[in-house]
């Protein structure tokens, strides 16, 4: 099976500008994740969708970060204007459950490396 | 907060030899706990996993023991190869919320 769909790879920009990523996750998947991961650190949950509906967003920054999933499938995260600290790679990952059990782990993609300068 | 913890940033073993592997945590309520495998450039990948109604499991050369009454979770890779190194990270799960350790890089030494 195809896994989960990135991109771009890598971004570059200046702070207090805008940025987008996209994720399209295992074909089936019923739940995405989007993760941040900050250099040295783990991975850091910002948002769960089920299907296309929010299941947890309370760890993301919502007066700079906004995501959809429309359609159920594919989603953006967005972050509008960019902080010096949101560097950091921003991981997408997708299960095919509700939530990860015993033998349904996360699936996760490469990433999106994003540099704020 | 940090409710999963790996104490070590690295670890280097000698090819053939055992890797061992640490996490604590702190949320009891915690039920399943997971082992990803990091190379660079590309998003972590599931390794191995156990519940916590049950204190090893097993697949291959990987070994992941669980002590709930210490919190602690371990990883064991028996024989050590060089394209075993990576990070390693450490996860714990309760219904819809997973946290993740800060990650051990292992290095195998030829």
């Amino acid at each position: 099976e195809a896994g989960v769909a990135q991109s771009p790879r890598y971004k570059i920009i200046e702070k207090r500008q805008s940025v987008a990523f996209w994720c399209n996750p295992i074909s089936g998947h019923a739940t995405l994740y989007w993760y941040q991961q900050i250099l040295g650190q783990g991975p850091k949950l910002l948002i769960q969708f089920q299907n296309n509906g929010v299941v947890d967003d309370s760890q993301l920054p919502k007066d700079r970060f906004s995501a959809e999933r429309l359609k159920g499938v594919d989603s953006t995260l967005k972050i509008q204007p960019a902080k010096l600290e949101d560097s950091a790679v921003y991981l997408c990952a997708s299960n095919p459950r509700a939530a990860p059990g015993y033998n349904s782990p996360l699936h996760f993609g490469n990433g999106t490396r994003l540099t704020v300068t | 907060d940090q409710q999963v913890k790996q104490n070590s940033p690295s670890l280097s073993v000698q090819e053939g030899r055992i890797s061992i592997l640490n996490c604590d945590y702190t949320n009891s309520m915690f039920d399943y706990f997971l082992w990803y495998k990091k190379y660079p450039a590309e998003g972590p990948t599931f390794l191995i996993s156990i519940s916590s109604i049950k204190d090893k499991n097993e697949d291959g050369r990987f070994t992941v023991f669980l002590n709930k009454s210490a919190k602690h979770l371990s990883l064991h890779i028996v024989p050590s190869q060089p394209g075993d190194s990576a990070v390693y990270f450490c996860a714990a799960s309760v219904i819809n919320d997973m946290r993740f350790g800060a990650g051990t890089r292992l290095t195998v030494k030829p």
